[in-house]
């Protein structure tokens, strides 16, 4: 079964330290997207990649990083973790294709990663 | 910009009754249309997608939807609702060959007994 894996379903950290959320996808996708969900404020985006090394400013990306050097991995840094980052995260993939069709599976999700900054 | 409104932030409905989630975006050109379901403490999974020919779309768990393009909107239904539907429901549009998902705020459904 194809899926998005995120590697911690919860995390709790410290104000001022990095934090690391990692995201790995073994659909070969080239698209990789790293959203922060907070209740009445929906999905929003933080920052995605189409590709190896390359990466794309979503809506907002203060206070965020992102890293990918392998295809099926996308790892999304918090420089200085703070308490207004507590959130939910959700890390999802989807194909780059010609045909509508092979697009239109939309995007995989991962099962999320909620993040508790103290 | 464009954009995707859900109109309802909260529906409460009676198990056995009939739902409509409402879902409307900002243009009509060249969309693909999505819905998608959160269980609590879980990712999005998708429920249906519109990309070409017929206008009403059927999905996961009775769920179906209908384009209407002259309208711009893309409204979620079932018509008898479970416990089990109780979650929160996302719409998401794609504009032409842009990959990107836009997605609506959400709307939670919650089905009493």
């Amino acid at each position: 079964d194809v899926k998005v894996t995120q590697s911690s379903r919860y995390l709790v950290k410290r104000t001022g330290e990095k934090v690391f959320l990692e995201c790995v996808q073994d659909m070969d996708h080239e698209n990789m997207f790293w959203y922060r969900q907070d209740p009445g404020l929906g999905l929003r985006l933080i920052y995605f990649s189409y590709d190896v090394k390359m990466k794309e400013k979503g809506d907002i990306p203060e206070g965020y990083s992102v890293s990918r050097e392998k295809k099926e991995r996308f790892s999304l840094i918090l420089e200085s973790a703070s308490t207004n980052q507590t959130s939910m995260y959700l890390c999802a993939s989807s194909s780059y294709r010609r045909s509508v069709e092979e697009r239109g599976y939309g995007y995989t999700f991962g099962s999320g990663t909620r993040l508790t900054v103290v | 910009a464009q954009s995707v409104t859900q109109l309802d932030s909260q529906v409460p409905v009676f198990e056995e009754a009939p739902v409509e989630l409402r879902c409307n975006y900002s243009s009509s050109v060249s969309v693909y249309l999505f819905w998608y379901v959160q269980y609590p403490n879980q990712g999005l999974q998708l429920l249906l997608k519109y990309l070409s020919g017929s206008t009403l779309v059927k999905g996961i768990n009775g769920f179906e939807a209908e384009f209407n393009k002259s309208q711009t909107s893309f409204h979620l239904r079932k018509p008898s609702v479970h416990i089990s539907d109780t979650a929160e429901y996302f719409c998401a549009v794609s504009w032409g060959s842009n990959y990107k998902l836009t997605f609506g705020k959400g709307t939670l459904l919650t089905v009493n007994p």
